[in-house]
């Protein structure tokens, strides 16, 4: 079946670095998305890509959608405490609305 | 609008005692996912609904776990008996489904077994 990996599965990041995290699918993807979770939170969306290669940005977030669609990469700015948390990407699995997400990528923020 | 509503947030029981978590979803969602999340095996989808039709129970992990949607907007995950191992985050998720996929979750219910 469809498998979403996510790469780092941790990552410590100096307060005003950047860094990027990665999301690869084992299978063509019609959209991908990123949600969030802060310690002790809840997932919440951030963004949805749908076409090949896009690129959207949210602020110091940069969201890309890779060429064949099967890899998608979320790249931040001068990380800031307010980054940390957890970031899932997520592809649709079947046509129920069902999404396959991958296993996170934990970001924690040194000051 | 609301958003979804899960209850209780938290739950603290014995070992052997029957548990239920409770879901609304937003309003006009036609999809209704439950997911359970640990340390170990972080989120995991356990069952999901469209138009409060089971669609997929796969990841229901033993019969003592059971899911039921009486109507579009209350959904419930029944643990009977619970066991320590259930311990966990239960989150619950709705969609307008099909083609629109967002997902939005709730707030969660904390459940400890002891």
């Amino acid at each position: 079946g469809q498998q979403v990996m996510q790469i780092p599965q941790y990552q410590h990041v100096q307060e005003g670095e950047d860094f990027t995290t990665y999301c690869n699918s084992s299978t063509t993807l019609s959209n991908i998305q990123w949600y969030k979770q802060r310690p002790g939170g809840h997932p919440v969306f951030l963004i949805q890509l749908v076409k090949s290669g896009e690129v959207k940005k949210q602020k110091r977030l940069t969201f890309q959608f890779g060429e064949a669609k099967k890899n998608s990469s979320l790249h931040i700015t001068a990380t800031q405490t307010t980054d940390v948390g957890t970031y899932f990407c997520a592809g649709p699995s079947d046509s129920w609305g069902k999404l396959q997400f991958g296993a996170g990528t934990q970001v924690v923020v040194t000051p | 609008d609301a958003g979804v509503i899960q209850s209780p947030r938290h739950e603290v029981t014995e070992m052997g005692q029957e548990v239920t978590l409770r879901c609304k979803p937003i309003s006009g969602h036609n999809s209704l996912f439950w997911y359970r999340q640990t340390m170990m095996r972080g989120l995991e989808l356990l069952i999901y609904f469209n138009n409060n039709v089971p669609i997929d129970d796969s990841g229901m992990p033993e019969d003592r776990f059971s899911a039921k949607m009486p109507n579009a907007s209350f959904s419930t995950l029944k643990i009977q008996p619970s066991e320590p191992r259930d311990s966990a985050v239960y989150f619950c998720a709705s969609s307008l489904g099909v083609d629109k996929n967002i997902q939005y979750f709730g707030a969660g219910t904390r459940l400890s077994v002891l």
